[in-house]
């Protein structure tokens, strides 16, 4: 199986944009698609974005994702930084052997 | 609106099992996989296994293979997730969440339900 490495934190200011990397150990990045899900304190993941670059319907287009095959990554980018924003952000893939889904460590956002 | 509501808070003994709900409702039930996920205080997402509410097929994570059991009602719609032999570190969010499409990616989650194991 592999796993999803993301830094363990990262922070940025109101306004500006930030990018949360999630680097695949083994296998291509481009072969299962990838996740990204935000957590506030308290509550539940929500979905932000879905196969890569998809947002579900109500996510603003702040919110984007992509993968690069030279770094076998995926990345989530949050532009116009928003005190709102501070979250922990989750990536997410699946393999074809047990577990089948695969969590990264998560980022904790913080817009200061 | 598609909800999904899980169980209150347990607190549980070393030892012994607990079983977790989740109501689904605002869809077809049957139509989707439900996935369990847990989360260790101030840790990541672990992902437990699923349940196809359609046939009662499930798919268990290794490290948790022998100990839990996900199981479905679909005359109320409701999925379960029952872990035995309860250890400390079992204490964690539970959460269950509705698989969408080919991807396994995960919308809604239901609210979490937290479940301490302690002496």
């Amino acid at each position: 199986n592999f796993m999803l490495t993301q830094p363990h934190s990262v922070s940025e200011s109101p306004g500006k944009t930030v990018t949360i990397s999630c680097t695949r150990s083994s296998g291509s990045i481009a072969s299962s698609y990838v996740q990204w899900y935000q957590q506030r304190p308290g509550s539940a993941p929500t979905t932000i974005i879905y196969e890569h670059n998809q947002r579900p319907s109500g996510v603003p287009d702040r919110f984007s994702g992509s993968i690069d095959s030279s770094s076998n990554s995926a990345s989530l980018t949050i532009s116009g930084l928003r005190t709102e924003d501070e979250a922990d952000y989750y990536c997410q893939s699946y393999d074809s052997s047990n577990p089948l889904v695969v969590f990264g460590g998560g980022t904790k956002l913080t817009v200061l | 609106q598609v909800q999904l509501v899980q169980s209150g808070a347990e607190v549980k003994k070393p030892g012994a099992s607990v079983k977790v709900s989740c109501k689904a409702s605002g869809y077809t039930f049957t139509g989707y996989y439900i996935h369990w996920v847990r989360q260790a205080p101030g840790q990541g997402l672990e992902w437990m296994g699923w349940i196809n509410p359609n046939s009662g097929a499930t798919n268990y994570a290794q490290k948790f293979q022998g100990r839990v059991t996900l199981t479905r009602d679909t005359s109320i719609t409701t999925a379960y997730m029952e872990l035995s032999g309860l250890r400390s570190d079992d204490t964690a969010v539970y959460y269950c969440a509705r698989h969408v499409g080919s991807a396994y990616w995960f919308d809604p989650w239901g609210q979490g339900t937290l479940v301490t194991v302690s002496s």
